[in-house]
């Protein structure tokens, strides 16, 4: 079982540049969440996506868009790369209902901006 | 709105040595609990839940935590310490009724030999 799967797993931005972070998960959940993990600070909540169609804005959206076209497919996107974009960034999955909490999560993106 | 404290950044330990990782939540409705284990350069996995019946839930790798609603906490431990065990541990709230879960800042368990 693949689970969640993010692409790339390294990448290096100047600032200014753009890019998309890739994750696909297999596993048929309607939620889906995009998290940022700095050292000491624990998991910041980008955005999340309750099904297709359907996002929304968590603690720290700014500088970050999102798209859910398919059930499966959730990408993220920075625009304008900034230094203060430079995290590990998480993919991560729930079926929801009485598992809301129980979080699948992708092995990680980490991301520099120079 | 629900918030997560781990009352330790890091705790280090001898292997062998039992071992108890802090959290405290608050939350103004039912909760379900979670604790969440990262190893070096890894995503998350969950260790064990509390949903609801008894307090006290078995996890993986022989972890078990207790509920206790009267001093909202939710204490991770372990009676025995291996090295394989050196890893990044973060407690989450789930409220009933929310899919947004709610993630402590972690707590980082060191195992010296």
């Amino acid at each position: 079982n693949a689970g969640v799967t993010q692409t790339p797993k390294f990448r290096i931005l100047k600032i200014g540049q753009s890019m998309t972070l890739q994750c696909t998960q297999d596993m048929n959940h309607n939620y889906m969440y995009w998290y940022r993990q700095d050292p000491g600070m624990g998991l910041k909540l980008i955005y999340y996506s309750v099904g297709a169609g359907i996002t929304d804005k968590g603690e720290v959206p700014n500088g970050y868009n999102v798209s859910r076209s398919t059930t499966e497919d959730f990408p993220l996107r920075l625009e304008l790369a900034a230094p203060s974009q430079t995290s590990v960034y998480f993919c991560a999955s729930s079926s929801g209902g009485v598992n809301t909490g129980e979080l699948f999560f992708g092995e990680g993106s980490r991301l520099t901006v120079l | 709105a629900q918030s997560v404290t781990q009352l330790d950044s890091q705790v280090p330990v001898f292997e062998e040595a039992p071992v108890e990782l802090r959290c405290n939540y608050s939350s103004s409705v039912s909760v379900y609990l979670f604790w969440y284990v990262q190893y070096p350069n890894q995503g998350l996995q969950l260790l064990l839940k509390y949903l609801s019946g008894s307090t006290l839930v078995k996890g993986i790798n022989g972890f078990e935590a207790e509920f206790n609603k009267s001093q909202t906490s939710f204490h991770l431990r372990k009676p025995s310490v291996h090295i394989s065990d050196t890893a990044e541990y973060f407690c989450a709230v789930g409220p009933s009724g929310s899919y947004i879960p709610t993630f402590g800042r972690g707590t980082s368990l060191i195992v010296h030999p």
